[in-house]
């Protein structure tokens, strides 16, 4: 079993719908990562955090660290969130998840 | 700017032939990672520098090896790629302190190629 999980691993959607991204760890972590990476390999941080929540313009991350989850969503999703969405915990090092594909259609 | 920044965005390199890989910061962050990357998979680990402190995982073939001469400047040697190693290779940098770690910053990757 992978230390950590997310999901979905794919996901489509139409154009203005609420997104949820989930993950789920099974380690001792300081802080966690969400991360966004288009086609093209660049990996751009959303968010950092330790705990409760953050949000920045559509997007937002919460984090329960008594039950080893956070999730990710994002408000009136447009096409141009495409991309692959990564959680990414920090340990000893740093361990990230598969990521979620998301495909939000016009 | 560019706070990580990897050379090259792309690379073809022959089977066999020796190839590095460059990567670079202005943070003076005390942590870089190199992760390899394959397709529709996660980031994959190889090893980081804790300052000059290498850590290798241990599934990291030893045909990968890396040299960090500065804070600034961490390298990826690859001393006789194969086809599987042909990859998007990114570099990472954190600065770790105590219990606490503060955000990673990424490059925008090389993407490697093997012919």
């Amino acid at each position: 079993k992978n230390e950590v999980e997310q999901s979905p691993q794919n996901l489509t959607a139409q154009e203005g719908e609420f997104i949820t991204i989930n993950c789920s760890y099974s380690v001792g972590i300081s802080a966690l990562h969400w991360l966004q990476q288009h086609p093209g390999g660049g990996i751009v941080s959303l968010f950092m955090l330790s705990s409760g929540k953050k949000k920045h313009g559509r997007l937002i991350a919460t984090i329960n660290i008594q039950e080893k989850h956070s999730s990710l969503h994002i408000t009136a999703s447009h096409p141009r969130d495409s991309a692959v969405y990564i959680c990414a915990v920090y340990s000893d090092k740093i361990i990230f998840g598969k990521g979620t594909r998301l495909h939000i259609l016009p | 700017d560019a706070m990580v920044i990897q050379n090259p965005r792309y690379q073809v390199t022959q089977f066999g032939k020796p190839v590095t890989l460059s990567c670079s910061q202005t943070l003076n962050h005390n942590v870089m990672y190199w992760y390899q990357q394959k397709s529709s998979q996660a980031p994959k680990l190889l090893f980081h520098y804790y300052d000059k402190d290498f850590n290798n995982e241990a599934d990291t073939p030893d045909n990968f090896q890396s040299r960090r001469p500065n804070t600034s400047f961490c390298f990826l040697d690859i001393r006789s790629p194969g086809l599987g190693d042909a990859a998007m290779y990114l570099c990472a940098t954190s600065r770790v302190g105590g219990f606490m770690n503060t955000e990673a910053f990424f490059g925008q990757g090389t993407r490697l190629t093997v012919v």
